[in-house]
């Protein structure tokens, strides 16, 4: 079984501070997808960053990071220069042969 | 690209009519599409997986006669809620994901669907 742990249920940062969500997860396969979503206020689930475990680079975008530590089964999600727009809640996501499974999230709140 | 859209955005029924959910890939094939509940502040929760032209794989604990699920071409799903309760009421999203595209495995999702039933 595959399982995705968000611990920090709810965070908050500075407007154009750096924030980071963590995450971890358990699965037994070799090849996996990792994922994180964003969900606003208007519920709308958007991709923030995909990242493919076979590969070791962690991926970026623009202001979005990743840490991937495949050994230590830990996705954690890096947010730079954060922005009023970011507040929402963010949900990792693992997924393999279309089994996704999603974290708890964590409500982040960005403040002027 | 890979947008998804959903139809209606709000419903509100009577308990005991069905209600019929759509769900669009506009601009990829949809090879597989996925159907979520989420209640508030809570994470989303699969209820069941539709391959194109076969039937739809339901969670555990999901009542397949009850949320019938139809994806029949690669670009169209669709969830009916047959004989609605209360206890249904709730924020249906879909998802769309296309296997042998550029991003596999990757969900885009619809911007829900909030059902409230009387």
């Amino acid at each position: 079984a595959q399982t995705v742990t968000q611990s920090q249920p709810e965070m908050s940062v500075q407007e154009a501070e750096t924030v980071t969500l963590s995450c971890t997860y358990d699965t037994s396969e070799n090849n996996y997808y990792l994922f994180w979503y964003k969900q606003p206020p208007s519920r709308q689930m958007i991709l923030v960053i995909r990242q493919e475990a076979y590969k070791q680079q962690n991926a970026t975008e623009n202001r979005f990071s990743v840490n991937f530590q495949k050994a230590a089964k830990s996705f954690s999600l890096k947010i730079s220069d954060s922005q009023l727009g970011d507040t929402a809640m963010y949900f990792c996501a693992l997924s393999n042969n279309n089994d996704m499974r999603f974290g708890a999230g964590t409500r982040l709140t960005v403040k002027p | 690209g890979a947008v998804v859209s959903q139809h209606p955005s709000r419903v509100i029924c009577k308990s005991g009519t069905s209600v019929k959910i759509e769900c669009r890939s506009l601009d990829f094939q949809a090879t597989t599409m996925f159907w979520y509940r989420q209640f508030p502040k809570q994470s989303l929760m699969l209820m069941a997986t539709s391959n194109e032209g076969s039937k739809a794989t339901y969670e555990q604990g999901v009542e397949k006669d009850k949320f019938l699920i139809n994806h029949a071409s690669l670009t169209l799903s669709t969830l009916t809620v047959t004989s609605a309760h209360p206890e249904d009421s709730s924020f249906y999203i879909c998802s769309a994901s296309e296997f042998r595209g550029p991003s596999p495995e990757t969900q885009y999702f619809g911007p829900g669907t909030r059902l409230l039933v009387l």
